[in-house]
């Protein structure tokens, strides 16, 4: 089985600064899918980023980016020019191309410093 | 177009009641799924449905938990005999379909309380 180790479970970062969110998984697949959600203290769970392991390029969504490493199994959440609003907990999660379900880490609370 | 709605929202029952949770997920999408989140922790798959049909439900912790899709649209998760234990946060999500990068769409999540 799958799983997803995020293993800070607090960060915090000075507003306008960037800080970087750590996350393996484990998986004998080659095809699958890693995706960040944020959750914040709202708790609706609201997609940030997505990454497809077939695909080399790192994904980018504006301030939010990742550090894809397929042979190393590591998919790391980088997040530049920190705003107060990006203070949630953010969860890692994987998806197999054949099973559907997604297998989340425990989560990492970020803290925005003003 | 409405996104994922789940009811209610907070339910507080006693131990050894019978709940029920309501999901209606995005209109069109193919896949509902259901997690379980307790608090601190990331949501645990519970089971999903691709239309009508159950696909998987090895994430049902006992036979208590049961869920169903019966016209391919509105789920609903049903708890019998609730236990303090079951206390946590559920969330339903649909996806377009099951295969590919399709963002599986979160609802609000109900939160259930056993006293």
């Amino acid at each position: 089985a799958q799983t997803v180790t995020q293993s800070q479970p607090e960060m915090s970062v000075q507003e306008a600064e960037t800080v970087t969110l750590s996350c393996t998984y484990d998986t004998s697949e080659s095809d699958y899918y890693l995706f960040w959600y944020k959750q914040p203290p709202s708790r609706q769970m609201i997609l940030v980023i997505r990454q497809e392991a077939y695909k080399q390029q790192n994904a980018t969504e504006n301030r939010f980016s990742v550090n894809f490493q397929k042979a190393a199994k590591s998919f790391s959440l980088k997040i530049s020019d920190s705003q107060l609003g990006d203070a949630a907990m953010y969860f890692c999660a994987y998806r197999s191309e054949g099973n559907t379900p997604l297998v989340f880490g425990k989560g990492t609370r970020l803290s925005v410093i003003a | 177009g409405a996104g994922v709605s789940q009811s209610p929202r907070y339910k507080v029952t006693k131990r050894g009641q019978d709940v029920a949770l309501r999901c209606d997920p995005i209109s069109g999408h193919v896949s509902l799924y259901w997690y379980r989140q307790a608090l601190g922790q990331g949501p645990e798959f519970l089971t999903y449905f691709n239309y009508e049909a159950q696909q998987d439900k090895s994430g049902l912790p006992n036979d208590r938990f049961s869920a169903e899709r019966p016209e391919g649209s509105i789920s609903t998760l049903t708890i019998q005999r609730t236990e303090q234990r079951d206390s946590a946060m559920y969330r339903c999500a649909s996806s377009l379909d099951d295969r590919g990068p399709y963002e599986q769409y979160f609802g609000p999540g109900t939160r259930l309380t056993v006293t």
